[in-house]
């Protein structure tokens, strides 16, 4: 358990609405990922951030923002949510190992937060 | 980040060896290999990665090609407990991981 916890684990929204997705980890981690999951599309990553206020876009970023003004949060956003947004949305953090040379990270995931937007 | 092509299902008995194939024919020298599952609705769960050298841990083996152009994941004695989709992943170090559809592993009783 690398501490993650997201929130909120369920939401329905309507259209044109705004939604912010938290998560939180409790360990200090550099890395956190957003992914979403759908069916017939496998996981795939939104935005990812490698510090504070340091993020950067993934495959599937439209439609999405995301901020980090502290290590343990990361929020992610849908200024105006689409039926299209309905998904599970998945946080997780990367944890990194020394191993003599570079750096080998693998990912926690947290528990998900299904959004159903209407 | 090179792509991974893997069957889309599977089965095995519980008990036996379940062995999942993975291609990544364009991996690049400094990509390492990654396995994660994620059983029904909960996150995925790392299981084990490798670079050039098969590598074991309590979960499973890693066998890596000498070509690293394919590898296979074994889980030694699936349980009913190891049905998941199980997926494979190629990346550099911290880069970030593009998860594909995955394979299904169904174990049969």
């Amino acid at each position: 358990d690398a501490g993650i916890t997201q929130s909120p684990r369920h939401k329905v929204t309507e259209t044109g609405t705004p939604v912010t997705l938290r998560c939180h980890q409790t360990e200090n981690h550099r890395y956190m990922y957003w992914y979403r999951q759908d069916p017939g599309h496998g996981l795939r990553l939104i935005h990812y951030s490698y510090g504070v206020k340091d993020t950067d876009k993934g495959e599937v970023s439209d439609g999405y923002s995301v901020s980090r003004s502290k290590t343990e949060d990361f929020l992610l956003t849908l200024e105006s949510a689409t039926s299209s947004q309905t998904s599970v949305y998945f946080c997780a953090i990367s944890v990194l190992g020394l191993a003599g040379g570079p750096v080998v990270g693998e990912l926690f995931f947290g528990e998900g937060s299904r959004l159903t937007v209407l | 980040d090179a792509k991974t092509t893997q069957p889309t299902s599977m089965d095995c008995a519980e008990g036996r060896a379940a062995n999942l194939p993975c291609n990544h024919s364009t991996i690049s020298g400094n990509e390492y290999v990654y396995w994660y599952r994620q059983i029904h609705s909960q996150g995925p769960q790392y299981i084990i990665h490798g670079l050039k050298n098969n590598e074991t841990n309590e979960m499973a083996s890693l066998i890596i090609t000498e070509d690293r152009k394919s590898s296979t994941l074994i889980l030694p004695h699936a349980t009913l407990r190891d049905t998941a989709v199980y997926y494979c992943i190629v990346g550099g170090a911290n880069s970030k991981l593009t998860f594909g559809k995955g394979i299904t592993l169904s174990v049969r009783p």
